[in-house]
């Protein structure tokens, strides 16, 4: 079965500090990959997505992820957070035709001021 | 953007009371919508997929009679929780595909059901 792994359950930080979150997949096919964000109260909010072409994708709010297909990873990765970083970061995976999305547990990060 | 409007945003219903969830995609045709559960400080569960015009797909484990999925149109989807127990207080979420090569999907704000 399809899974998606996300190895850190939760982050701190302090500002300023850089930031790498896991993500990895298991699935043989072509897989279209996701990063949503979750601020405290509010719904969640698309960083960035990879269908195809460079594997390195750049979001929003200076988030950018990789997709290593060798690995089965699509890390996210931001090289200063902020404290208005702090939210629940989501990675997620579509498989093949179907529109599922296949979600991982989630990562809490905190960034301290 | 496409956005996903949903009501309402909490709830706090009695125990055997049925509770609806309004799902509606303002500016596009959502034909495909999903619906979540979200337990705290968890991830996403996945309900079901409901198409326009035709029944809805449930996951394994959920069941279809308890939480009635209705798709009628391309901008309305609605999830009707029927006879609410305490242990269906959660936050639902629904999300809409949106269509293109690049696809990507939108997702409505939430809704908070307290069962007391």
């Amino acid at each position: 079965a399809q899974s998606v792994s996300q190895h850190n359950h939760h982050v701190i930080l302090s500002e300023a500090a850089s930031l790498e979150l896991g993500c990895n997949y298991s699935y043989g096919g072509t897989v279209n990959l996701f990063w949503y964000v979750q601020y405290p109260g509010q719904h969640l909010q698309l960083l960035l997505k990879y269908f195809s072409g460079d594997p390195l994708v750049k979001g929003i709010k200076g988030f950018e992820a990789e997709f290593i297909k060798s690995k089965f990873s699509f890390n996210l990765r931001k090289p200063s957070v902020q404290w208005s970083d702090t939210a629940e970061y989501f990675c997620a995976v579509n498989a093949g035709n179907n529109r599922k999305l296949i979600w991982g547990l989630g990562t809490s990060l905190a960034v301290n001021p | 953007g496409a956005v996903v409007s949903q009501h309402p945003s909490w709830v706090i219903c009695k125990s055997g009371t049925s509770v609806k969830i309004e799902c509606r995609s303002l500016d596009f045709q959502a034909t495909t919508m999903f619906w979540y559960r979200q337990f705290p400080k968890q991830s996403l569960m996945l309900m079901a997929t409901s198409n326009e015009g035709s029944k809805a797909t449930y996951e394994q484990g959920v069941e279809k009679d308890k939480f009635l999925i209705n798709h009628a149109s391309l901008t309305l989807s609605t999830l009707t929780v029927t006879s609410a127990h305490p242990e269906d207080s959660s936050f639902y979420i629904c999300s809409a595909s949106l269509q293109g090569a690049n696809y990507g999907y939108t997702f409505g704000s939430g809704t908070r059901l307290t069962v007391v």
